[in-house]
């Protein structure tokens, strides 16, 4: 079994739809949880940074974390056809944020 | 902040040749990661300095793979005697961290892409 555990997807919704990716884990170690963005042929773009459990928002994004149930994720308000990328999750231990652990990466495609 | 830069983006050479990688981190970022990343994965951690210490490696880079930052700023991989199974996009990510610092989020190149032939 993977540390972290992503459904690769892809998915698929129509422009405006609210958007719900997630990623479980089996480390209960993890407190710092990440998600990025990935475009086709480029690097992965920092979206969202959480330490331990809670919510954070920012703009049409909002990250979850449960650690009870080792789950986290992350919506996607009033979706775009920009917003089509791969959406990876990464997470490390406390104090060791060095060597992240990925998820595979969901698929993404909104739909004009 | 102009952000990481790695160069080449993209980089053809024959099976059994040596390449290098180049990567400029964020000028004021202390740490510097190497990944590797295959189609449908996550990133695949290579390496990790901390200035110019070489402070992990993975045990999945072979004796083929060696990573320099002499100074503490840019640094590069090399991989000698290139295989097929080299062909990959090569990622640097950097991010400021340690001592009162604490941890922060590492910030990705867009990669150079390999390709062996």
């Amino acid at each position: 079994q993977k540390e972290v555990e992503q459904d690769p997807g892809p998915l698929s919704v129509p422009e405006g739809a609210i958007v719900s990716l997630n990623c479980t884990y089996s480390n209960s170690a993890f407190q710092y949880f990440m998600w990025y963005r990935q475009y086709s042929r480029k690097g992965p773009e920092l979206l969202m940074y959480t330490y331990s459990s809670g919510n954070k928002e920012d703009g049409r994004f909002t990250a979850q974390v449960d650690k009870s149930s080792k789950y986290i994720s992350l919506f996607i308000r009033d979706s775009q056809p920009s917003d089509s990328a791969t959406y990876l999750c990464a997470m490390s231990p406390a104090g060791n944020n060095r060597k992240l652990i990925w998820g595979l990466g969901t698929s993404l495609a909104v739909n004009p | 902040d102009t952000g990481v830069s790695q160069d080449p983006r993209h980089k053809i050479t024959k099976r059994g040749q040596n390449v290098t990688f180049r990567c400029d981190p964020i000028s004021e970022h202390n740490r510097l990661y190497w990944y590797r990343q295959t189609l449908g994965q996550g990133p695949e951690f290579l390496t990790y300095f901390q200035n110019e210490a070489q402070l992990e490696k993975s045990r999945l880079l072979s004796d083929r793979f060696s990573a320099e930052r002499p100074k503490g700023s840019f640094s590069t991989l090399e991989i000698q005697r290139t295989e097929q199974g080299d062909s990959a996009m090569y990622l640097c990510a950097s991010s400021l961290g340690g001592g009162d610092l604490g941890n922060q989020p590492q910030h990705f190149g867009d990669g150079t892409r390999l390709s062996i032939l």
